[in-house]
């Protein structure tokens, strides 16, 4: 079945540093969407990425669709303490169910 | 407007209880979807609900279960509880005009606990 593959599992930055979390497919994505939970918290939706090679920016988060549409990563420049949480990718490539990833951990150390 | 409504947020019960869970979506939402989230495995998809009917559903056995009513809001049940199924429990609902690309606004999430 469709697998979706989220690394790293876990990260840890000094404030300031940037973070990188790649989603990998065996299955070409048709939609991806980024998620993001605070600890304690929801999901909340960030982005939904639909053309190959898509690229989209929000403030310090970059966001790219592979030019295959089997990957994907979210980019977080200059991390602030506000930043930390988990972060999920999602795709709706079959039928009416999401497959996420299994998120990236985001510590920022002040 | 009033986000997505799950209850009760916190319950405690025993191996072999049942319990039902609650979920409001947001106002004019007809999908409903279902999640259990444990630490390390992420999203797991449970089922997911468009106008009462359910359209597809996840890998997990038959004690888990849902419905949804006239007014999108649904419930989900879980039978004969077993202590692997504490878990935070999430519900999502969209708009979903049958494209399937709408984003997913979660509730705050049922914990269950299983002693």
């Amino acid at each position: 079945g469709q697998q979706v593959m989220q690394i790293p599992q876990y990260q840890h930055v000094q404030e300031g540093e940037d973070f990188t979390t790649y989603c990998n497919s065996s299955t070409t994505l048709s939609n991806i969407q980024w998620y993001k939970q605070r600890p304690g918290g929801h999901p909340v939706f960030l982005i939904q990425l639909v053309k190959s090679g898509e690229v989209k920016k929000q403030k310090r988060l970059t966001f790219q669709f592979g030019e295959a549409k089997k990957n994907s990563s979210l980019h977080i420049t200059a991390t602030q303490t506000t930043d930390v949480g988990t972060y999920f990718c999602a795709d709706t490539n079959t039928g009416n169910q999401f497959y996420f990833g299994t998120g990236t951990s985001l510590t920022v150390i002040p | 407007k009033a986000g997505v409504t799950q209850t009760p947020r916190y319950l405690i019960k025993t191996r072999g209880q049942q319990v039902t869970l609650s979920c409001s979506p947001i106002s004019g939402h007809r999908s409903v979807s279902w999640y259990q989230q444990t630490p390390g495995q992420g999203l797991q998809f449970l089922f997911e609900y468009f106008s009462e009917t359910q359209r597809n559903k996840g890998n997990f056995p038959g004690r888990f279960s849902g419905r949804q009513f006239s007014n999108s809001r649904s419930e989900m049940n879980v039978s004969t509880l077993e202590l692997g199924d504490s878990a935070l429990y999430l519900c999502a609902s969209s708009l979903d005009g049958g494209t399937r690309t709408g984003e997913l606004f979660f509730g705050e999430g049922s914990r269950l606990t299983v002693l």
